[in-house]
């Protein structure tokens, strides 16, 4: 089945503690991407991957890194969480170019105490 | 620079009323996509579907239509005949030429009430 993951589904952790989301697709997309999701601003790009060792900042990139070391996998790192960084976390997944839809993986909800 | 604003926050209708959801966009570019994604309680964002800028074709699938103007930089979406199942959040989103991400709009939370 063609499917984003993504893991952990749900997260509490404090303050300053780093955490991964890992983020896989198995549709051999060049194209990935991470976004945040919260109440009243919709979804806003924090990075994306155009292929492997390809990344740049999306909208929001302060407090994140990624990395693309390989074509499946795109995870998202938090070096030092903070509260503001509580939210709901969407890996996304495409075929290269702007016309095409993207996949979305089922959401991280991370809260950071 | 590239928006789209959905100005209902929220809807709700009775079941088997029809609704229509608003999208307003605004890019510079000629040629540009426009999406429609639908975000059910249980939180994953599913794709609707795709318009490019160059067809203008109202689009109908079962209970769904589109209706993409140009002219008033709409991309509305119409549910014929609500069902309970469509509660959800429905997201409109734009990419233009060479952008790197989808523009979301802040959604629209449709309550079908039975």
């Amino acid at each position: 089945e063609a499917q984003v993951t993504q893991n952990p589904r749900y997260l509490i952790t404090v303050t300053g503690k780093k955490l991964t989301v890992t983020c896989s697709q198995n549709m051999n997309h060049e194209y990935m991407s991470w976004y945040r999701q919260d109440p009243g601003l919709g979804l806003r790009q924090i990075y994306y991957s155009m292929n492997v060792e390809v990344t740049d900042k999306g909208d929001v990139p302060e407090g994140y890194k990624v990395s693309r070391k390989e074509k499946r996998n795109f995870p998202l790192i938090l070096e030092s969480p903070s509260p503001n960084q509580t939210s709901l976390y969407f890996c996304a997944s495409s075929l290269a170019g702007f016309s095409y839809e993207q996949y979305f993986g089922p959401g991280t909800r991370l809260t950071v105490t | 620079a590239q928006k789209v604003t959905q100005a209902q926050t929220e809807i709700s209708v009775v079941e088997k009323e029809d609704v229509t959801l608003d999208c307003v966009y605004e890019t510079r570019d000629t040629t540009y996509y426009l999406f429609w994604y639908k975000q059910p309680p249980s939180g994953e964002l599913v794709f609707l579907i795709r318009r490019n800028s160059f067809d203008e074709q109202n689009e109908i699938s079962g209970r769904y239509s589109w209706n993409f103007q140009k002219s008033t930089s709409s991309f509305n979406f119409t549910i014929t005949a609500s069902q309970v199942v469509d509660s959800a959040v429905y997201f409109c989103a734009l990419r233009g030429t060479g952008a790197n991400n989808l523009f979301f709009g802040t959604g629209t939370r449709l309550t079908v009430i039975p």
